[in-house]
């Protein structure tokens, strides 16, 4: 199956510095999700971006699928980023794509006042 | 609007017992998901319902069983609990096919003493 790496493991800031995260993965994708996992375990999707760039307020995220990788960038990080950012593909089969995600094993980002 | 709701939250059984987990959403999502998260790790798939009445594995699908059991509900079961199966349960929905992001509910914690 499809393998899907993030980078850095862990990251510690101080607030107000900008960071950016990166996803690795190893085959063709017709569905990328980005997703932050609070310091209470919920998931919230950032991002759906299998290509191309999109912004939402501080964070931005760019997906360049002929070359297997996705960045998120958090610009003027608040103790509120705080969490587990998780990257997550669904390999393209060539067909329907039915949502199966393979998850990354995330970056921990503490964010310090 | 509640999105995707778990019941229980928690949940504490013993070696060999049975258990469902229910998952129900409101935003008339046509694809459901069952996800498990260790400590430490991405979330896997184990099982997912690409539309009502279909059902398929995910990854990890061994000791599961689950039931689409119409639009807005998708339960998982347990039929005969082992430790290895102690993690946190998450499930999720989305509309398949048109480049939706998947939205989660907030998990339920199952330990197996």
């Amino acid at each position: 199956g499809i393998q899907v790496e993030q980078s850095p493991p862990d990251l510690i800031l101080q607030e107000g510095a900008n960071s950016t995260l990166r996803c690795n993965f190893s085959d063709s994708v017709n569905n990328l999700q980005w997703f932050h996992q609070n310091p209470w375990g919920q998931l919230i999707n950032l991002f759906y971006i299998p290509s191309g760039t999109k912004q939402n307020g501080r964070l931005s995220a760019t997906t360049v699928a002929t070359e297997r990788y996705s960045l998120l960038y958090i610009s003027s990080s608040q103790t509120t980023d705080s969490g587990v950012y998780f990257c997550a593909v669904e390999q393209n089969a060539g067909g329907t794509s039915y949502g199966k995600l393979t998850f990354g094993q995330g970056t921990i980002l503490t964010v310090h006042p | 609007n509640a999105g995707v709701t778990q019941t229980p939250k928690f949940q504490v059984l013993k070696t060999g017992q049975s258990m469902t987990l229910q998952c129900a959403q409101d935003m008339n999502h046509n694809s459901m998901y069952w996800y498990r998260q260790d400590p430490g790790m991405g979330l896997r798939l184990i099982y997912y319902s690409a539309s009502e009445g279909t059902t398929d594995k995910g990854e990890v699908p061994n000791g599961y069983n689950v039931s689409r059991l119409n639009k807005r509900e998708f339960s998982l079961r347990l039929e005969s609990a082992a430790p290895s199966q102690t993690s946190v349960y998450f499930c999720a929905s989305s509309l398949m096919n048109v480049n939706q992001p998947q939205h989660f509910g907030d998990g339920t914690r199952l330990s197996i003493l």
